[in-house]
């Protein structure tokens, strides 16, 4: 099936700093999604893209929807404790209306104070 | 505030024991998923449901079956539970079309632990 490569695995920051992660596939997707899992819980929306070149803004979050299709980046700016979790990246290819996406392998992020 | 609810968080099972993981959701949404989660790998489909009573295999089907018998009821069942099907299961739904399609909500998920 359909692959997603998320990058990097894991990430381990000081308070403050900022964060880049991306997602890349060999599969045009027509919708990318961005997922934040705390520990012991869901995964929960964080910024969902539509169009390809979009650039959208959610607090100190940005994320881009790639020009190719083919991928899609997470910018976390100022970071803070509350941060840590892990991210997931999620692209829906087209042709179906039954919202099978395709997750990344997930990027772990740990904040030291 | 509207939910996606894994009624077992915490499971432990034997070999060969049969398990059922229930799923509700209470936004009326048509879609409903199962999917694993083990490090490193990410999220895994097993299966998913566009209708009542009806489902389809996601990409690691084996070993388990579903049920959807109701709109807001998804139902995983592991026939004869392995040690390697040892791992966090979440459920998620969403709407087939309109404003947020194909955008999923996860419940918190249910982890199963087989001895």
């Amino acid at each position: 099936g359909q692959q997603l490569n998320q990058s990097p695995q894991s990430m381990f920051i000081q308070e403050g700093e900022d964060v880049s992660m991306n997602c890349t596939s060999s599969s045009i997707f027509n919708t990318w999604l961005w997922y934040k899992q705390d520990p012991g819980e869901g995964p929960v929306l964080l910024i969902a893209l539509y169009k390809a070149g979009e650039l959208t803004s959610n607090g100190r979050l940005t994320a881009q929807f790639g020009i190719t299709r083919k991928d899609s980046f997470l910018n976390i700016s100022a970071s803070i404790p509350s941060d840590v979790g892990i991210y997931f990246c999620a692209g829906l290819s087209g042709g179906t209306s039954y919202g099978k996406l395709t997750f990344g392998q997930g990027t772990i992020l740990t904040v030291h104070p | 505030d509207v939910k996606v609810t894994q009624s077992s968080r915490y499971l432990v099972k034997r070999t060969g024991e049969k398990v059922f993981l229930e799923c509700v959701q209470d936004m009326d949404h048509e879609n409903m998923f199962w999917y694993r989660q083990d490090p490193g790998l990410g999220l895994r489909l097993i299966y998913f449901s566009y209708d009542v009573k009806m489902k389809e295999k996601g990409d690691i089907p084996e070993g388990y079956s579903v049920s959807r018998e109701k709109k807001e009821r998804f139902s995983l069942i592991l026939e004869s539970a392995s040690t390697n099907q040892t791992s966090m299961y979440l459920c998620a739904s969403s709407h087939m079309g309109g404003s947020g399609a194909n955008v999923l909500t996860f419940g918190a998920g249910s982890r199963l632990t087989v001895l």
